[in-house]
């Protein structure tokens, strides 16, 4: 099974700051990596596939890069309603998802 | 408007049954695999099973291998999740969540539309 691992796992900023978060695999992925952001009391949000490629309709704020094991979300200018939990996630035949990284209001 | 609407959700003993349902609208179920996914409380995200877009291949993750069932009826697009000898580890909400993939039997696995849950609870 490929274990996947996120840093931090929480992050306390303000509005307008840079947050960029870390998803790390146990096995090589290629370019076989998803984000997702999930705010409390409601479903996932696909905000990036393919580790870069953005999901339509999602602000170009987001960004993601990475390839092989190590991989990263970046949110240029954080806005209000960022604020949420964000996942990781590996692509093969059986799926499997970070802990999740939460970002909080500083 | 794509939507996926889960239903069937409940508490339940220990050792026992439920069967969720997913009703999908708005695209074209029968051309998509589907994901369940589920969410104990105040944990994370864990990858349940996947059933192909004609229903061939299904695959699950370990801890519910040989107690789940996934399957779908395409002609009333509607994904489903038997669920038996149901365990306290069980208990969660459950998504259905839609393949990025048209017609693509094989991984990457991308889930881009997902319902917004049924909670199911396993205790005595």
């Amino acid at each position: 099974d490929i274990q996947m691992t996120q840093s931090p796992f929480y992050v306390s900023a303000s509005v307008g700051d840079r947050v960029t978060i870390t998803c790390r695999a146990s096995q090589g992925l290629s370019s076989w990596l998803a984000w997702y952001q999930q705010k409390p009391g409601k479903a996932p949000k696909l905000l990036i596939y393919a580790a870069s490629s953005l999901q339509s309709g999602v602000p170009s704020r987001f960004s993601g890069s990475g390839y092989g094991t190590e991989f990263t979300l970046t949110i240029s200018s954080l806005q209000p309603e960022d604020f949420a939990t964000y996942y990781c996630q590996q692509a093969s035949r059986f799926p499997s998802f970070g802990p999740g990284t939460k970002v909080d209001i500083k | 408007q794509v939507l996926l609407v889960e239903s069937g959700g409940g508490v339940v003993q220990p050792g026992g049954s439920l069967r969720l349902s997913c009703a999908a609208s708005g695209f074209i179920f029968s051309s998509y695999g589907v994901h369940w996914v589920r969410q104990a409380p105040g944990k994370g995200l864990e990858w349940v099973a996947f059933i192909q877009y004609d229903g061939k291949n299904k695959y699950y993750t370990d801890s519910v291998k040989g107690r789940f069932t996934i399957s779908r009826d395409n002609s009333e697009n509607t994904l489903y999740l038997q669920m038996n000898s149901l365990r306290a580890e069980d208990t969660a909400v459950y998504y259905c969540a839609k393949d990025r993939g048209l017609v693509v039997p094989t991984a990457p696995f991308y889930m881009d539309v997902w319902g917004k849950g049924t909670t199911v609870t396993v205790s005595s």
